[in-house]
């Protein structure tokens, strides 16, 4: 199962985009890529997924190189409730899901 | 609404004293698990289940068992509960009929101290 390492913490201001990068070297040939979002006291909530290449909902755009090696989690215009903590999940289909420790973004005024 | 419940959302115990806390998804999906939350910890998976009758160890299962007799429940237990495990816990489900990997649904949480 492939391993992801998230920066522990970042800070940005409201308006500004934000780019939270997840490493996950191992990753196997039918994983796929989950970001979730938690904010305190409550479960986490999915973002966005993909597979390969740019994925773009609502909420954030999900770039992945060729290599499949690492992932970058792009939230345009932040605002003060998009401070959470925002996890990067590779599992295979069926495959148990373990999170990583997650991305603690701050989002100051 | 589809909805993952856990009960109770609050719960204060003593050593030793065994304890049930339960999980049930409207979703009809087969796959559930319980995480474990800690400050600076993230979320560790204790069990999961593929489905009914269906259950594995995820990385923190010490002092913990779970069934899975039916497709909606997935309880978890606590024969004798330390002061270790008190802890934030969330339940999860997900779908895995489809073609691909559906995301997890989580519940509140039930937030246990064991003293």
């Amino acid at each position: 199962l492939a391993k992801t390492t998230q920066p522990i913490s970042m800070d940005s201001y409201e308006g500004q985009e934000v780019n939270i990068t997840c490493s996950h070297n191992n990753i196997a040939t039918n994983d796929y890529i989950t970001w979730y979002q938690q904010f305190p006291s409550q479960g986490p909530r999915f973002i966005i997924q993909g597979y390969k290449t740019k994925v773009t909902n609502e909420v954030a755009s999900l770039f992945i190189p060729a290599d499949r090696k690492s992932s970058t989690l792009s939230l345009p215009r932040v605002s003060l409730s998009d401070t959470a903590v925002y996890y990067c999940l590779v599992a295979l289909l069926g495959n148990d899901m373990r999170f990583g420790a997650g991305t603690r973004l701050t989002v100051k005024p | 609404e589809a909805q993952v419940t856990q009960n109770p959302r609050y719960l204060i115990t003593v050593t030793g004293k065994k304890l049930t806390v339960t999980c049930s998804q409207n979703m009809n999906h087969e796959y559930m698990s319980w995480y474990r939350q800690d400050p600076g910890l993230g979320l560790r998976q204790i069990y999961y289940s593929m489905n009914v009758e269906v259950t594995d160890k995820g990385d923190v299962p010490e002092g913990y068992k779970v069934s899975r007799k039916e497709k909606r429940n997935f309880p978890l237990i606590l024969e004798s509960p330390s002061p270790n495990q008190t802890s934030l816990y969330f339940c999860a489900s997900r779908g895995t009929g489809s073609s691909y990997n559906s995301p997890l649904h989580f519940g509140n949480g039930t937030r246990l101290t064991v003293t």
